[in-house]
């Protein structure tokens, strides 16, 4: 059982879009949440990470919204580009051990 | 700086079979970890090592062995391959644990038939 769930698991958009991954969970011990970005025949690589006493982080366009009571939080993509088509993982933490979601795979259109 | 290599890049196996991944890195990083990546599963993580001569199960640790003799590198071991472990295998390394960047391999397809 997944202890990240994570949706939707695809999403198009068009090139300027704002697309929105979601990402739940349940265990209140995960305590950092970072997301990875994963282009086809590659390592998942660090996108932007945010801790549960922030509601909100922004790096550049990647802007992650964490609702701490909700158990919730979402990555946004500003401005999105052909560049950031790719598949996205949020993952939590907790001590030794990183939960992965299922991923999303995005397509951003010209 | 090559960060991590995973060695073989892509295998196939016989049921039954054995092999061994290799996972190296140069960073110096003191946490490793192996995990599968399967469709519509994410990454799940298989064992992981917080340093030179220690290592811990993690989620889906059956029909898995692994060392970390020296701590540049972590070894993921197959005894008898099933099909079930077919599969794109993942080291990643950190410096130390969570609240540090995790660095992947480029991943090794392992098919077993």
């Amino acid at each position: 059982q997944q202890q990240v769930k994570q949706s939707p698991q695809s999403l198009i958009v068009q090139k300027g879009g704002i697309p929105i991954i979601n990402c739940a969970y349940e265990n209140t011990a995960f305590d950092y949440f970072p997301w990875y970005q994963q282009f086809p025949g590659k390592g998942p690589a660090l996108l932007i990470a945010i801790r549960p006493d922030v509601s909100e982080k922004k790096e550049g366009r990647f802007t992650i919204s964490f609702n701490k009571s909700a158990k919730q939080f979402s990555l946004h993509i500003m401005d999105s580009q052909p560049g950031d088509s790719a598949t996205y993982f949020c993952a939590a933490w907790n001590n030794n051990d990183m939960r992965f979601g299922a991923g999303t795979r995005l397509t951003v259109k010209p | 700086n090559a960060g991590v290599t995973q060695t073989p890049k892509f295998r196939v196996l016989k049921t039954g079979q054995s092999m061994t991944l290799l996972c190296a890195q140069d960073m110096n990083h003191e946490y490793m970890y192996w995990y599968r990546q399967d469709p519509g599963m994410g990454l799940r993580l298989i064992h992981y090592s917080v340093g030179e001569g220690t290592t811990a199960k993690g989620e889906v640790p059956d029909g898995y062995n692994v060392s970390r003799l020296k701590k540049q590198n972590f070894l993921l071991g197959l005894e008898s391959a099933a099909p079930s472990q077919t599969s794109v295998y993942f080291c990643a390394s950190q410096v130390r644990g969570k609240n540090t960047e995790a660095f992947f391999g480029q991943g090794t397809r392992l098919t077993v038939v």
